[in-house]
């Protein structure tokens, strides 16, 4: 059964400073998809990623980049320079071949503080 | 802004009640999905339409169901509320049938059951 696990329940950092989401997933797959989805407090579910299970390849977007790493089944995400507009709950989930849902984990809540 | 449209954006009734939720997907979208979020259950999976045909379920009620009409759009209809079943339900739309397809997330629907 495909699980997803992030151990940071709550991370709070002070503006400027890195800070790195952990994300841990367990699937018997080969093939799956790894996503991370934020939402600030206005609630809505915004799509940050997507990265396959093929692609190894660590991604840089802005102040966001994401390390994939398939011995240790973590996708862990790194926010530089933290902003205040950064402050939300990060989720990262999981879909595997052959399923449809994507599985998430708990999230982890980052305050960042001005 | 996904594309994704829900209404309403909130929902306050009582228990016994039922109320339909509504969503419409991005243009050109097939596949629909309903996830509800809760405080202890988190982001969890219902179920999954695509072009008019249930695809997928999860964990959903059997005092829950769901249909996707011919333009796409999906109705979620919850009956004989429980207060438990106050949460957050989200609707998200992708693309086609496939697990690699990413999925965009709308606004929400926020139920109270009081």
């Amino acid at each position: 059964a495909q699980k997803v696990t992030q151990a940071q329940t709550e991370i709070s950092v002070v503006e400027k400073e890195d800070v790195t989401l952990d994300c841990v997933y367990e699937t018997r797959d080969t093939t799956y998809y790894l996503f991370w989805y934020k939402q600030p407090p206005s609630g809505e579910l915004v799509f940050l990623i997507r990265r396959n299970s093929f692609d190894e390849q660590n991604e840089i977007s802005g102040r966001y980049s994401w390390n994939f790493q398939k011995s240790t089944s973590s996708f862990n995400f790194t926010i530089t320079a933290s902003q205040v507009v950064d402050s939300a709950v990060y989720f990262c989930a999981l879909s595997e071949a052959g399923s449809y849902q994507l599985t998430f984990g708990k999230g982890t809540k980052l305050s960042v503080i001005p | 802004d996904s594309g994704v449209t829900q209404t309403p954006k909130h929902l306050i009734t009582a228990t016994g009640q039922r109320v339909t939720l509504r969503c419409s997907p991005r243009s050109g979208d097939l596949s629909v999905y309903w996830y509800q979020q809760s405080l202890d259950q988190g982001l969890q999976f219902l179920i999954q339409y695509y072009n008019g045909e249930e695809r997928a379920k999860g964990n959903i009620l059997e005092r829950f169901s769901a249909q996707q009409f011919p333009d796409l759009h999906s109705e979620l209809n919850l009956s004989s509320l429980e207060l438990g079943d106050s949460a957050l339900y989200f609707c998200a739309s992708s693309p086609k049938l496939g697990v690699s397809d990413t999925q965009y997330f709308g606004p929400g629907t926020r139920l109270t059951v009081l």
